[in-house]
């Protein structure tokens, strides 16, 4: 069982444009949100991450938007650039357990 | 501070053999877990060791196994190699401090079974 759903599973987006990627959780006991982004041959990286008792975290051209009734967090790249290109992994984190969502492979058209 | 180092990075397997793949965590992370990485599937958990105890193991076969030394470097083993078990295996270390922490992911090992 998926306890991280994300969507989509791939994104072709033009520079300058916003990226948005959706993800959503059944699990009320998580209490970490973080997101990871990977590039080709390297392994994830942490790229920004939320707590449930914020509803929007910014750092940089990335946001993040949380909606806790909904149990859905979204990632969001503003003026996106091609070296935004990469995969991104949501995740929802309890304690030292973390689930992963499928990932999304994002490509920035020059 | 050197990262996360996996060794080997790239190997080719037949059906049927064994294989073990290290890791090397960063210094002074005592929590390593391990990934199975595929197109489609995602990051699929494997196990996590902290202090030479697996404290949690994924929805994996018998076959996938694991151990933590005193230093803290890991070791995965996959036996009786199926073609399925073709992947990119991650390796991750993090402090542990509870709710919050950070992963620290290697390049990882590249399977290939043939």
């Amino acid at each position: 069982q998926q306890q991280v759903k994300q969507s989509p599973q791939s994104l072709i987006v033009q520079k300058g444009g916003i990226s948005i990627i959706n993800c959503a959780y059944e699990n009320t006991a998580f209490d970490y949100f973080p997101w990871y982004q990977q590039f080709p041959g390297k392994g994830p990286a942490l790229l920004i991450a939320i707590r449930p008792d914020v509803s929007e975290k910014k750092e940089g051209r990335f946001t993040i938007s949380f909606n806790k009734s909904a149990k859905q967090f979204s990632l969001h790249i503003m003026d996106s650039q091609p070296g935004d290109s990469a995969t991104y992994f949501c995740a929802a984190q309890r304690g030292w357990q973390f689930y992963f969502g499928t990932g999304t492979s994002l490509t920035v058209i020059p | 501070k050197a990262g996360v180092t996996q060794t080997p990075r790239y190997l080719i397997k037949t059906r049927g053999q064994q294989v073990t793949l290290s890791c090397s965590p960063i210094s002074g992370h005592r929590s390593v877990s391990w990934y199975q990485q595929t197109p489609g599937q995602g990051l699929q958990f494997l196990f996590e060791y902290f202090s030479e105890t697996q404290r949690n193991k994924g929805n994996f076969p018998g076959r996938f196994s694991g151990r933590q030394f005193s230093n803290s470097r890991s070791e995965m083993n996959v036996s009786t190699l199926e073609l399925g078990d073709s992947a990119l295996y991650l390796c991750a270390s993090s402090l542990d401090r509870g709710g919050g922490g950070e992963l620290f992911f290697g390049e990882g090992s590249r399977l290939t079974v043939l």
